[in-house]
């Protein structure tokens, strides 16, 4: 079945700094791949995400990468801010018995030191 | 977007009790909802698909006679976690796909279910 892999599961950033999260997907088939932030005990909330029809897409401060043929997408967070710390998921869509569903990726803690 | 809401938002029971977990969608009809755990620390993973007027379509390793899906109209789906185990303890997150937006998900804010 479908497998997203994503690396690394934490990260500690100094304030100002990048950070970039990477996953990677089994199935050639997904055509969609949402990222998503969580907080402790809330739901998760997405934030950027991208088509398989486009390699790049950039919303202010975040942007995803696509690359098709070795299916590898991440997630470029700039100039991050002590709000940007939470847990990150990738996810990737794929259509099973008529209808999509989405796996995730493990999750990347994201720590953003002041 | 749609907005999702979750009932209840936590729930402690006893072991060997059930428990009914209800999702709806608030502002549109979601024929396909999403039923997913998540332990601590740990990511979403998939429990099952619930169809509206169908079965649900289960994963691999979910036992279907344990969380019972019932999604009997296009707003509201169901799972019931029967004779919970403190094993079941877990957050418990439903989401539904809104088609006319590219399949992007939405979610509800989850259920705490702590099992003693």
């Amino acid at each position: 079945g479908e497998n997203v892999e994503q690396h690394p599961s934490t990260l500690s950033v100094q304030e100002g700094d990048s950070a970039v999260i990477k996953c990677t997907y089994s199935d050639s088939a997904s055509n969609y791949f949402p990222w998503y932030k969580q907080e402790l005990g809330k739901r998760p909330q997405l934030i950027i995400d991208i088509r398989s029809n486009v390699g790049e897409k950039k919303d202010q401060r975040i942007a995803v990468t696509l690359n098709k043929t070795a299916k590898h997408f991440s997630l470029h967070i700039t100039e991050t801010q002590p709000e940007d710390s939470a847990v990150y998921f990738c996810a990737a869509s794929i259509l099973g018995e008529g209808t999509y569903k989405y796996i995730f990726g493990t999750g990347t803690r994201l720590k953003v030191l002041a | 977007g749609a907005v999702v809401s979750q009932h209840p938002s936590w729930v402690i029971c006893k072991s060997g009790t059930s428990v009914k977990i209800e999702c709806r969608s608030l502002d549109f009809q979601a024929t396909t909802m999403f039923w997913y755990r998540q332990f601590p620390k740990q990511s979403l993973m998939l429990m099952a698909t619930s169809n509206e007027g169908s079965k649900a379509t289960y994963e691999q390793g979910v036992e279907k006679d344990k969380f019972l899906i019932n999604h009997a109209s296009l707003t509201l789906s169901t799972l019931t976690v029967t004779s919970a185990h403190p094993e079941d303890s877990s957050f418990y997150i439903c989401s539904v796909i809104m088609r006319s937006s590219y399949n992007e998900q939405f979610f509800g804010p989850g259920t705490r279910l702590t099992v003693l």
